[in-house]
């Protein structure tokens, strides 16, 4: 597709199981970020890829996040043991490389842990 | 204190208002701002973005940049109902891709 896709589009989860989201990114886009976006408030950073590179991780919430993206192209943000604080959407951004300005946001994964 | 302040609103405006958005911010080394448009159960998309100080127009879109105040703004003339969305601003932080976002305005502009 022509833009960056998020999968699953809502995921209801139970309190302490675990969550894996998924992002392909506009083709040939060397940077990949998450976001996470609470409601009512602007997307934070988690973390960031240039091609399967982690570069930054500072913004994960706990060792419970993890995000890997292994051929550079399509990255996965798992969560374990989900508590009711996870319970937020989560955005995939990708652009062309680390200092283009335009950064391409996905629509989003919702989760809520009931 | 957040590196980047937005007020929430909501703001309602009736059509064909003009529109003043805006964000304040505490970093001096920001140089790159952006605006992104929001829609309900969507991703960001990029309005405008601005390098340094000074004003950039897109139609209908004027981006303000007042780096000695650490201000920044973004006019929406001759508003429409389809401009109804929630307005964000961010700012790169330097040498990296990594933004910082504002609260987010939500806007709604009633015909």
């Amino acid at each position: 597709g022509a833009g960056v896709s998020q999968s699953p589009r809502y995921k209801v989860a139970k309190r302490g199981q675990d969550v894996a989201l998924r992002c392909d990114p506009i083709s040939g886009h060397v940077s990949l970020f998450w976001y996470q976006q609470a409601l009512g408030q602007g997307p934070e950073f988690l973390t960031y890829f240039q091609n399967e590179a982690q570069l930054d991780k500072s913004g994960l919430p706990s060792d419970r996040f993890f995000a890997e993206r292994p051929e550079g192209s399509v990255s996965t943000l798992k969560i374990q043991r989900t508590q009711q604080e996870d319970s937020a959407v989560y955005l995939c951004a990708s652009s062309l490389a680390s200092g283009n300005t335009e950064a391409f946001f996905g629509q989003g994964t919702r989760l809520t842990v009931v | 204190q957040k590196e980047v302040e937005q007020d929430p609103g909501p703001l309602s405006v009736p059509e064909g208002a003009i529109v003043s958005l805006n964000c304040t911010y505490s970093n001096s080394a920001f140089q790159y701002f952006m605006w992104y448009r929001q829609y309900s159960r969507k991703g960001p998309e990029l309005l405008m973005y601005t390098y340094s100080s000074g004003n950039k127009e897109d139609g209908r879109f004027t981006a303000q940049v007042d780096k000695s105040s650490k201000y920044i703004s973004l006019f929406i003339r001759d508003s429409q109902p389809s401009d109804s969305a929630t307005y964000l601003c961010a700012m790169r932080v330097p040498n990296t891709g990594k933004l910082i976002f504002g609260q987010g305005t939500t806007l709604q502009v009633k015909p």
